[in-house]
């Protein structure tokens, strides 16, 4: 199972808004909504920020959302605040029962 | 308050062999789908393997199968990693994580610390 594509960097100044894309295939992202977002600051653990493609968990603030078109998913962070410089990560279950994860983004808060 | 806590890290020659655990609190470990994740030094995430709630039904990424184990021990709602012919592409954090489900299909909400595997001679 390949893992999904995620450009590696991103960047935008604070108040903005940025995207971040995730391509699969039919296998993983194309044929289900199980795609999930994870935020990673330096040294922590990965924090779950989306699951089910745009549900968000208790206690994320709604400046996060996603989205899926096909086999690309999408997270966006509007509002940026200096505290979302991390790295970002999504997800997708797989045909194989498996899990897979993307490369991983680099979010710079310029 | 819901925690996970991984132990049994450590350094180990090619070859060996190791046990993760990934003790669990605030929560009934067997109702859930729980995950073993990795992420070696400097690179992404990289899911190894998992196993179901209820039935406890075992995935296992390609890289680790035939390898790895996945079980747990209800009674001391205990999640727990064997790995067996450990090589250095192996050296990384492992974490144990939640799913929201019992079945486990990748939306993580709960994840330990994390425990260091080296693989080295």
């Amino acid at each position: 199972q390949s893992a999904l594509t995620q450009p590696a960097s991103v960047s935008g100044s604070p108040g903005q808004s940025i995207t971040i894309s995730c391509t699969g295939t039919s296998s993983d992202i194309g044929g289900y909504n199980y795609v999930s977002w994870y935020q990673q600051h330096p040294g922590k653990a990965p924090k779950l920020m989306i699951y089910d493609v745009s549900e968000r968990p208790s206690g994320v603030s709604n400046r996060f959302s996603g989205s899926k078109s096909a086999h690309t998913a999408s997270l966006t962070i509007s509002g940026l605040q200096a505290e979302d410089e991390a790295d970002y990560y999504c997800s997708s279950y797989t045909s194989s029962s498996t899990l897979v994860f993307g490369g991983g983004t680099k979010l710079t808060v310029l | 308050e819901v925690q996970l806590l991984e132990s049994g890290g450590g350094l180990v020659q090619p070859g060996g062999s190791l046990r993760l655990s990934c003790a669990a609190s605030g929560f009934t470990l067997s109702n859930y789908g729980m995950n073993w994740v990795r992420q070696a030094p400097g690179k992404g995430l990289e899911w190894v393997s998992a196993i179901s709630g209820r039935g406890a039904t075992t995935y296992y990424a390609d890289s680790v199968k035939g390898r790895f184990t996945i079980s747990r021990d209800n009674s001391k709602n205990t999640l727990y990693l064997q790995m067996k012919g450990l090589r250095a592409e192996d050296t990384a954090i492992y974490y144990c994580a939640k799913d929201t489900g019992s079945w486990p299909r990748g939306a993580l909400d709960v994840w330990g610390q994390g425990t260091t595997v080296t693989v080295s001679s």
